[in-house]
């Protein structure tokens, strides 16, 4: 157990709906990174917040957005979804400082859009 | 930019052989380097990182040095399981000061027994 926690492990939706991911990190962590796994694109750094700002920014479609909460809670909003958007979306956390840069990763949730 | 490139799978080995995969970047500077594994139907877990040259990696019998000279961190173990059925994924840390991982695209294991 990793000590990060996503809610929901599984989400089914259809075309053009809207979805909110949860993510909570590990005790101590103020980093919370989003990537998406899909088949065919491996692995992709989506997003970063450190202490509720955006310190980062990977390949992110604009109809997805997040946010990290005061308690450092993140969510990852989803939107006008489409069937290419299915894949596992896996949240991580850090201390993020120098010497102290692991990263762990949460259980995923595996998005279904259909 | 950075980037990793690891070996593309799959690997089928027979329990007990001997295991490398190969992992490469390219980065500006001196990137902490890591060895995720991500079992069936679970998340990813760090298997093991080197933060500095020569360093040596080392867990549940893997090991993976971390090379300057040839920009390289291959992950290796002596003598395989059935168990160890999996995808290995390499990453660095990105140099730019945002903490973010750069992924290999993973390379699948499998161990027949």
């Amino acid at each position: 157990d990793s000590g990060v926690t996503q809610t929901p492990k599984h989400l089914i939706t259809a075309t053009g709906q809207r979805v909110t991911l949860r993510c909570s990190p590990r005790s101590g962590d103020l980093s919370v990174y989003w990537y998406q796994q899909s088949l065919d694109q491996g692995l992709q750094f989506l997003i970063q917040y450190y202490n509720g700002e955006e310190r980062a920014k990977g390949n992110i479609l604009e109809r997805f957005s997040a946010q990290q909460f005061p308690d450092l809670h993140s969510e990852l909003n989803l939107s006008s979804l489409e069937l290419g958007d299915s894949a596992l979306y896996f949240c991580a956390s850090s201390v993020a400082e120098v010497g102290r840069d692991t990263q762990y990763f949460g259980p995923g949730t595996r998005l279904t859009v259909l | 930019g950075n980037s990793v490139t690891q070996m593309e799978g799959p690997v089928t080995l027979s329990e007990e052989a001997f295991l490398t995969i190969n992992c490469t970047y390219t980065a500006t500077g001196y990137p902490s380097l890591f060895w995720y594994v991500q079992y069936p139907g679970e998340g990813l877990q760090l298997l093991l990182k080197a933060t500095k040259a020569d360093d040596k990696g080392s867990n549940k019998g893997f090991e993976a040095t971390y090379r300057k000279e040839t920009t390289s961190f291959h992950l290796e173990k002596g003598s395989v399981q059935v168990s160890d059925s999996a995808v290995y994924f390499c990453a660095l840390r990105d140099t730019s000061g945002t903490y973010k991982y750069i992924f290999g695209t993973g390379t699948r294991l499998k161990v027949l027994a």
